[in-house]
């Protein structure tokens, strides 16, 4: 079946440690995404990428960083410098950003809590 | 201001139907969508519209549109307690076409 791969579902942080999400489609999308959902928020744009070796901020960028070296993957790193990583991180994908009518399709998500 | 808002819950009994608003801010948005968020879970898309559209329906669900207000709203007709689950509408916009989110209305269906 085609579809976004996340991983872990469960990830635990120390304090001052940097972590990994992977985030991995096999649906031949284009365009990938990271999103931060807080409870009883909507989800806030982390980063995002249209292209391989291309990826550009999203509105709360500032302690995460992210790489896009082959177009099925995409992981996102939150760094100690992220004071509050606690979150549910979602990542999806569409298949040509720049082009109307391509929903964006969402893997289950990590849930990162801080030890 | 948020750019997207929802309110955050609705009730309903099951059978009833199930009307979720959602006012957007952005005139430029070309096409709005709606997910729906089960407990511990990614967003699954339910439909979208085209802004040039003022209805669109699939199956139990219609989507109606009013550009000139800015209002977006998901009726899910005989709802089911399966139905009971956060709804999110999103406005797509940008050069990337990225989606700005609303925060979410949790709907309860009652038996």
């Amino acid at each position: 079946d085609g579809g976004i791969t996340q991983s872990p579902k469960y990830l635990f942080r120390k304090e001052g440690q940097n972590v990994t999400l992977s985030c991995e489609q096999n649906l031949n999308h284009d365009a990938m995404y990271w999103y931060r959902q807080d409870p009883g928020q909507g989800l806030r744009l982390i980063y995002y990428s249209q292209i391989v070796n291309d990826f550009q901020k999203g509105d709360i960028a500032e302690g995460y960083s992210v790489s896009r070296e082959k177009k099925e993957s995409f992981p996102l790193t939150v760094t100690s410098a992220q004071k509050n990583p606690t979150a549910f991180y979602l990542c999806a994908s569409n298949k040509d950003a720049g082009i109307n009518n391509q929903p964006q399709h969402f893997g289950d998500g990590t849930r990162l809590s801080i030890l | 201001g948020e750019d997207v808002e929802q309110s955050l819950f609705l009730s309903v009994r099951e059978g009833d139907s199930s009307v979720i608003n959602c006012t957007y801010t952005d005139s430029s948005s070309t096409y709005l969508y709606w997910y729906k968020q089960e407990p511990g879970a990614g967003l699954q898309l339910l439909t979208y519209i085209f802004s040039n559209m003022d209805m669109k329906q699939d199956q139990r669900l219609t989507v109606l549109l009013n550009k000139k207000d800015k209002h977006l709203s998901l009726r899910i007709a005989d709802t089911q307690t399966g139905d009971s689950a956060i709804y999110f509408c999103a406005e797509s916009k940008g050069s990337a076409r990225q989606l700005t989110f609303g925060s979410g209305t949790q709907l309860t269906v009652l038996p």
